[in-house]
């Protein structure tokens, strides 16, 4: 299993940004995927989360604003983000279940 | 909400030494399915969350046998013995029973004495 997270970057509050999330290793149409965020130096965040069957749940920070997806024939998982806030700083990590996680992508959110 | 109450917040024990992190939730763990979906991760410096727990009790593959986790309803314990160096780091419980949403406990950081 392997998951490779791109697409992350300085960005201004306000703008966009969308995350990717490259998978491998394993038939990814058939696992449900998570988004996980860590700001700098606190704990872990889960983000939002996506079925089998593309059903999407946020957490409350990030509800309205982000938006999880995924292109089973590209075996990638995306998160858009809008709206971006200086709090939406942090490291993006993807995960299948509980047992496989990325690397992470560092998104900033400054002027 | 389920919140994870992780305590403590930091811990110093010396290598070759054992020592225990509790996790507590506000609610029962237990589903209705009757596992208790309660996990433990390790995040060393610069990394990724690596699993080491899975339901309460269940070692994920190729994690030694030095770690143990234990508990039930709402109160969980991490215990590692014989620490090693490559065993620092921060630890989270993690609780995917009651969702949305998933959530993690705040952290233990442990350190060399």
């Amino acid at each position: 299993v392997q998951l490779v997270e791109s697409g992350g970057g300085l960005v201004q509050p306000g703008k966009s940004l969308k995350l990717s999330c490259s998978a491998s290793g394993f038939t990814f149409s058939s696992y449900g995927m998570h988004w996980i965020r860590q700001a700098p130096g606190k704990g872990l965040d889960w983000v939002a989360y996506i079925s089998s069957s593309s059903g999407t749940v946020y957490a409350d920070a990030v509800k309205g604003r982000f938006t999880i997806s995924r292109d089973n024939a590209k075996n990638t998982l995306y998160l858009q983000l809008n709206s971006l806030k200086s709090e939406d700083t942090a490291i993006y990590y993807c995960a299948r279940g509980y047992a496989y996680w990325g690397q992470g992508v560092m998104v900033t959110v400054s002027s | 909400d389920v919140v994870m109450t992780q305590t403590p917040v930091s811990l110093s024990v010396s290598l070759g030494g054992q020592t225990s992190i509790s996790c507590r939730s506000s609610q029962s763990l237990v589903h209705s399915d009757g596992n208790t979906y309660l996990y433990w991760y390790l995040q060393k410096p610069g990394q990724s969350p690596q699993l080491l727990i899975y339901k309460v009790s269940n070692r994920f593959s190729g994690v030694p046998d030095r770690f143990s986790g234990s508990g039930s309803g709402t109160d969980f314990t991490l215990k590692i013995s014989r620490v090693e160096p490559e065993d620092l780091g921060v630890y989270y419980c993690y609780q995917g029973t009651h969702y949305p949403p998933w959530t993690f406990g705040g952290g233990t950081k442990l350190e060399l004495k």
